[in-house]
């Protein structure tokens, strides 16, 4: 059975902090996906991040960086220099070769001026 | 990526009735699939939505409770059957792009569903 956990229920800094958000996972498969998704107040899910079990490089998108550690099973996101519209719950999610996601509890952002 | 979009993104329904849930999406697509968020909670798979075929539901999801309907590599339907307060909950689709090192996966805006 695939199991996320998110163990950070809140978190809130001030603008330009910086903000890691932790996610572990656990998995049989050999072969999987980790994800990041952002919900906003408005409430859609907006796609961050897609990463494959057999590609442990770290990404950096703007102020976004992720760190992948199979040896920790770990897919930790770090904002650098918040924002006010980096508030929003973030979830964890992960994936096998059915497609099938399975989410994290979700990490409440909150950013203040 | 693609356009997803989803009929109603909201509605206030009555117990004991029905409301039927579309997803679009703007191009073909191989693999769709519903989920629900409860208030304040994280996202649930209910079931996979297969083209031709009968959805596939996940543990603790019935068909006579959400059938599903997926005519097309486009659309699909999700119909919350005999509505409780408890169904009371956001309904999203979500759509799969590529294999590998190409998968990614998008959700639509969801559909605000509260049960009076």
């Amino acid at each position: 059975a695939q199991k996320v956990t998110q163990a950070q229920t809140e978190i809130s800094v001030v603008e330009k902090e910086d903000v890691t958000l932790d996610c572990v996972y656990e998995t049989r498969d050999t072969t999987y996906y980790l994800f990041w998704y952002k919900q906003p107040p408005s409430g859609e899910l907006v796609f961050l991040i897609r990463r494959n079990s057999f590609d442990e490089q770290n990404e950096i998108s703007g102020r976004y960086s992720w760190n992948f550690q199979k040896s920790t099973s770990s897919f930790n996101f770090t904002i650098t220099a918040s924002q006010v519209v980096d508030s929003a719950v973030y979830f964890c999610a992960l994936s096998d070769n059915d497609y099938k996601l399975s989410f994290g509890a979700g990490t409440t952002v909150t950013v203040r001026a | 990526s693609a356009v997803i979009s989803q009929k109603p993104s909201r509605d206030i329904c009555q117990r004991g009735t029905s409301l039927t849930i579309q997803c679009q999406v703007d191009s073909q697509v191989t693999m769709m699939f519903w989920y629900r968020q409860q208030p304040g909670q994280s996202l649930t798979l209910i079931a996979t939505a297969n083209q031709g075929s009968e959805a596939t539901y996940e543990s603790g999801f019935v068909i006579d409770k959400f059938p599903i309907s997926r005519p097309n590599l486009t659309f699909s339907t999700l119909t919350v059957s005999n509505m409780s307060p408890e169904d009371s909950s956001i309904y999203l689709c979500s759509v799969k792009f590529g294999t590998g090192v190409t998968y990614e996966q998008y959700f639509g805006p969801g559909t605000r569903l509260t049960v009076t």
